[in-house]
């Protein structure tokens, strides 16, 4: 069972520019969440993925989009880049919907992160 | 009403002593409470679960204690060894809402 990866691992970009991140699912898991983790504090809720269409959406800018493709990988696009975007930024699959749990353990799977850094 | 509360920041136990780590949440709506352990360089990873229809959930040397009425819970690690060390996270979710609300984390060192 090949667990969540996500590239690249680590980025410098400067004020202004734009960034992709890649994430690709656990096997068998069809949704896709995007966290923003800030230095010392917790994972914050970017957005949900589930059948390429974005489901659901945390206090996040409009410069900050996604897309899931067809065997459930996922990109988190940044635009304009702000110093406040430094962070970790967290993907994770699960078996279905956050917020559809009835069924299953209701658990997210992460990867090991991207690490941006703006200058 | 999203957040939930995590304390303390930071922890140093000695090993084989017991660590506990405490989180409080305001919104009711909330239904499931999972904690995520952390290590440098890594991803949160699921350490165990709880819903609120029980008090108490035990899974090896972990424990997490619920209190429904002071909308609380917390974790408790039984006999805590070096390997215990990482960053251990709360958090919170709800039905037909698609994310988890995370705690701001509680830093665990447990002393050889």
């Amino acid at each position: 069972e090949t667990g969540v990866t996500q590239s690249p691992t680590h980025l410098i970009k400067t004020r202004g520019q734009q960034v992709t991140l890649r994430c690709s699912s656990q096997s068998g898991h069809n949704t896709v969440s995007w966290y923003q983790q800030a230095l010392g504090q917790g994972p914050q809720f970017i957005f949900q993925y589930y059948r390429e269409e974005e489901n659901g959406r945390g206090n996040f800018p409009p410069r900050f989009s996604g897309l899931q493709f067809p065997n459930y990988s996922s990109e988190l696009n940044v635009n304009a880049l702000e110093l406040d975007d430094s962070a970790l930024y967290l993907c994770a699959s699960s078996l279905e919907p956050v917020g559809f749990w009835q069924r299953n353990t209701g658990e997210l799977f992460f990867g090991e992160g991207s690490r941006l850094t703006v200058l | 009403q999203q957040q939930v509360k995590q304390s303390p920041q930071s922890l140093i136990v000695q090993k084989g002593g017991i660590s506990i780590i405490n989180c409080a949440y305001e919104n009711t709506a909330f239904d499931y409470f999972p904690w995520y352990q952390q290590f440098p360089g890594k991803g949160p990873a699921l350490l165990i679960a709880i819903r609120p229809d029980v008090s108490e959930k035990k899974e090896g040397r972990f424990t997490i204690s619920f209190n429904k009425s002071a909308k609380q819970f917390s974790l408790h690690i039984m006999d805590s060894q070096p390997g215990d060390s990482a960053t251990y996270f709360c958090a919170a979710s709800m039905k037909r809402r698609q994310n988890f609300v995370f705690g701001p984390g509680t830093r665990l060192s447990v002393l050889p």
